[in-house]
């Protein structure tokens, strides 16, 4: 079973550019959950979409968004960048995303680097 | 703010002994606590978890250690290996969203 894939693994922008990254989930998983990861934050909690709706977000501001579509691959976007928005972002799925009884898969990431 | 405090930082172990890693959370909503481990390069792979209605749980090697009045856990890695050596991060969930604490870097010397 093929994992978690995040596309493109690797991305170079500069300041006031946006932005896509992209996000294919296990297949047959439907829950998908953003996070970002810096060595001075960590890992904090972006956005968890489950059947095209997103069910909760993190606190960060709105040039950060995401979306997900029927085949449950998602799409995180950030307009506007800045230079503390260089991160690493990792997506991650689950069949239902109920974290209690379902384990969260965590793709390789995508390393995003605001010149 | 950090919502799960996590310690310590880093700690360097000899093989065959034994790493434990601390964490402690504020909000008694939270409902799951995993450990992941992660290795350079590498996203965050789910090592061992636990509800907070059991005390201890054990998986070969790893063992979480959970104290619910004291809203404290642990995880203790026995007869580490320089395989086990990465960053390993505690966390608690609620809500479909999981809360990280900052991560240890784990170092097994040989």
């Amino acid at each position: 079973k093929a994992g978690v894939t995040q596309t493109p693994r690797y991305l170079i922008k500069t300041r006031g550019q946006q932005v896509t990254l992209s996000c294919s989930p296990i297949s047959g998983h439907r829950s998908v959950s953003w996070y970002q990861q810096t060595p001075g934050q960590g890992l904090q909690f972006l956005f968890e979409y489950f059947s095209e709706t997103q069910r909760n977000k993190g606190n960060f501001p709105g040039r950060f968004s995401g979306r997900q579509f029927s085949n449950s691959r998602s799409e995180m976007n950030v307009s506007t960048l800045e230079l503390g928005d260089s991160a690493l972002y990792l997506c991650a799925s689950s069949l239902v995303g109920g974290l209690g009884t379902d384990t969260q898969y965590f793709g390789p990431g995508t390393r995003l680097t605001v010149l | 703010q950090q919502q799960v405090k996590q310690s310590p930082q880093s700690l360097i172990v000899q093989k065959g002994g034994i790493s434990i890693i601390n964490c402690a959370y504020e909000n008694t909503a939270f409902d799951y606590f995993p450990w992941y481990q992660q290795f350079p390069g590498k996203g965050p792979a789910l090592l061992i978890a636990i509800r907070p209605d059991v005390s201890e749980k054990k998986e070969g090697r790893f063992t979480i250690s959970f104290n619910k009045s004291a809203k404290q856990f642990s995880l203790h890695i026995m007869d580490s290996q320089p395989g086990d050596s990465a960053t390993y991060f505690c966390a608690a969930s609620k809500d479909y969203k999981l809360s990280f604490g900052a991560g240890t870097t784990v170092t097994v010397r040989a």
